[in-house]
């Protein structure tokens, strides 16, 4: 059964700092999916990350993506409080399947 | 372009009733999921439907339903409500080909609290 661990599962930051959210997953995949969440609302797609050693970057967001090590991150660079959200990573069940395994979640706060 | 549109987006229900969320996708895409999310399990998998077949179904008790219809859209029933069934209910539709295959658009979702 595919699992999907990140971590830290809560971040607390300061603004202007750096810092990475890891994404772990049990099975092999080349195509990981990142999300934000706003409280009380949907999820917004970030990032898909398609095959192995893939990086995609907007604004203060960059994320990269192993496939042989099964681990994406999420780097986060001089944080402001606009950044403050959960995200998730998701990678697909199977080939082909449109079926998301999430990870829990990193709940990010950043503090002025 | 519309987004994925659910429809209630709150709705309370008491234990025994029956429920049902329904999920506009963004025009063209074919491919209608469906996601339950609580603070407890997080982000689970429900369904999926494309065509209106279901080609994937999640770890769910034979009370959570679906179906979708000719024009794409799509309806979740919950049936027999406990109250571990209060939940944000999450659609996400996505097409099948091209550049953007597979990446998910949600909806705002739809929160149920059952009592």
């Amino acid at each position: 059964e595919l699992k999907v661990e990140q971590n830290p599962l809560f971040l607390s930051m300061q603004e202007g700092k750096n810092y990475t959210i890891y994404c772990n997953y049990s099975t092999t995949s080349d195509r990981l999916y990142w999300y934000r969440q706003d409280p009380g609302k949907s999820l917004e797609s970030l990032f898909v990350l398609l095959s192995n050693g893939a990086v995609k970057q907007e604004g203060r967001l960059m994320a990269s993506l192993d496939t042989k090590a099964r681990l994406s991150t999420l780097h986060i660079t001089a944080a402001v409080h606009d950044l403050s959200a959960t995200y998730f990573c998701a990678v697909d069940a199977a080939e082909g399947a449109q079926k998301l395994v999430f990870g829990q979640g990193t709940r990010l706060t950043i503090n002025p | 372009k519309a987004g994925v549109t659910q429809t209630p987006r709150y709705l309370i229900k008491t234990r025994g009733q029956q429920v049902t969320l329904s999920c506009s996708p963004i025009s063209g895409h074919r491919s209608v999921s469906w996601y339950q999310q609580t603070p407890g399990q997080g982000l689970q998998f429900l369904f999926e439907y494309f065509s209106e077949t279901q080609r994937n179904k999640g770890n769910f008790p034979g009370r959570f339903s679906g179906r979708q219809f000719s024009n794409s859209r799509s309806e979740m029933n919950v049936s027999t409500l406990e109250l571990g069934d209060s939940a944000l209910y999450l659609c996400a539709s996505s097409t099948t080909g091209g550049r953007s295959a597979n990446v998910l658009t949600f909806g705002a979702g739809s929160r149920l609290t059952v009592l």
